[in-house]
């Protein structure tokens, strides 16, 4: 497509359920980026997958959360056992290869725990 | 850890004014990118600074990046009502990219 997709735009959830969030690139986007954009917080790192390369999962921010991205293309995020603190709107950005090139977002996806 | 603070974090103004905001770090980076976000968008890249020193100029926005490369200023000149959104800032270091929190700008007929 034309630009970076996500879904679902909004998900619900109770407290102690798993969520997957999905996001899909740029064709040819070698990059793809997790961040986590919480009220009156900056974006806040999660994960960044770079071609065949193991995924650079140092901001992550338990092991509840985690991700994988298949066949280079499309990426989930994956919640186990959610918290009232993991509300926060998700976004995904995918980027060509090489420094210096910014990031196209997506829409997010807002998550509200209750 | 990098860390970019932004200043302000709110500013409203009056149509017509003009405005600078800023963004600074202890940090060296090697490039620094600023970005506009509106409501239930995600952020959209304005513009990347590479050199120090670097003055870039996008119709009505004028981007600078410190001759250390450590902060940048975002300068608007006779803001418009279309101007309003979340502006950020975002450093590339040796991690994917670092973000301030953001100056929220309003502006208003």
């Amino acid at each position: 497509g034309a630009g970076v997709s996500q879904s679902p735009s909004n998900k619900v959830t109770e407290k102690g359920k798993d969520v997957e969030l999905r996001c899909d690139p740029i064709s040819g986007h070698t990059a793809l980026y997790w961040y986590r954009q919480s009220l009156g917080q900056g974006l806040e790192f999660l994960i960044y997958f770079q071609g065949n390369s193991a995924p650079d999962k140092s901001g992550l921010p338990s092991d509840r959360f985690s991700a994988e991205r298949t066949g280079g293309s499309v990426s989930t995020l994956t919640i186990q056992r959610t918290q009232q603190e993991d509300s926060a709107v998700y976004l995904c950005a995918s980027a060509p290869s090489g420094i210096n090139y910014g990031y196209t977002f997506g829409s997010g996806t807002r998550l509200t725990v209750v | 850890t990098q860390l970019l603070e932004q200043s302000p974090q709110f500013l409203s103004i009056q149509e017509g004014e003009n405005l600078t905001v800023y963004c600074n770090s202890s940090s060296v980076f090697s490039s620094l990118q600023w970005y506009r976000q509106e409501p239930g968008e995600g952020p959209v890249l304005l513009v990347t600074v590479v050199t120090g020193g670097e003055v870039k100029k996008l119709k009505r926005l004028t981007f600078q990046f410190g001759d250390a490369r450590k902060d940048s200023s975002l300068h608007i000149t006779a803001a418009q009502t279309g101007d309003t959104g979340l502006y950020l800032c975002a450093g590339l270091g040796n991690t994917p990219l670092v973000f301030g929190k953001g100056t929220r700008l309003s502006v208003i007929a």
